[in-house]
């Protein structure tokens, strides 16, 4: 079956540095996601992508994040000044179509910041 | 804001049993509503979905009931497998919101031989 495939499964990052998290969506996949999850809280929507644009973006998903495409199989989140409250859970997802909402997560990044 | 609630942090059944879990939301704007199962060290697995024209949709195991007038839906299991233990969200989106799914806490489901 299909997978969205994540990388690297943990990173632990100074604050104030700079991380790029990686992803490889479903290769047919149009839109691609990136969702957070803070210890013991819900996960939380940050931003949707499609076509090479941010469709929908949350509170969460300030300038100090953004996505990118880099070539056909890549989406990547990056974070540019890390902070102590970045520490999540970050999913990756990919759906085929425009209100698929039943899309394919990847098994997720987990960010320590210290 | 939670504008998704999932009361109940943990749920434990014995196999074979049905498994009620629930979900209240306060969006009336939301017409679409999914669950997701959730293992440890994995993502967020599509369990089954109901748009808010239907107040019951059946997959195999599974059947969501949507009551729109409440503001609540819940997921049944039916028979509990131990294989079912995993940590349940609930999501909703309304169709204007664009793409986001906004996310319940999660109930966690054990299954007890």
């Amino acid at each position: 079956e299909p997978e969205v495939t994540q990388t690297p499964s943990h990173q632990v990052t100074q604050m104030g540095q700079e991380v790029i998290l990686r992803c490889v969506p479903i290769s047919n996949h149009l839109y691609f996601y990136w969702y957070r999850q803070i210890l013991g809280q819900k996960v939380e929507f940050l931003v949707s992508f499609y076509n090479n644009e941010i469709s929908e973006k949350s509170e969460i998903f300030d300038d100090q994040f953004s996505v990118e495409r880099p070539d056909g199989s890549n989406f990547t989140l990056k974070i540019r000044s890390t902070k102590l409250e970045d520490s999540a859970m970050y999913f990756c997802a990919s759906s085929d179509q425009k209100g698929n909402y039943g899309y394919t997560f990847g098994s997720g990044t987990r960010l320590t910041v210290v | 804001d939670q504008q998704v609630k999932q009361n109940s942090p943990s749920l434990s059944v014995q196999e074979g049993r049905i498994s009620i879990l629930n979900c209240d939301y306060t969006n009336s704007m939301f017409d679409y509503f999914l669950w997701y199962k959730k293992y440890p060290a994995e993502g967020p697995t599509f369990l089954i979905s109901i748009s808010s024209i239907k107040d019951k949709n059946e997959d195999g195991r599974f059947t969501v009931f949507l009551n729109k007038s409440a503001k609540h839906l819940s997921l049944h299991i039916v028979p509990s497998q131990p294989g079912d233990s995993a940590v349940y969200f609930c999501a909703a989106s309304y169709s204007n919101s664009g793409y986001a799914l906004n996310f319940g806490k999660g109930t966690s489901l054990l299954v007890t031989p």
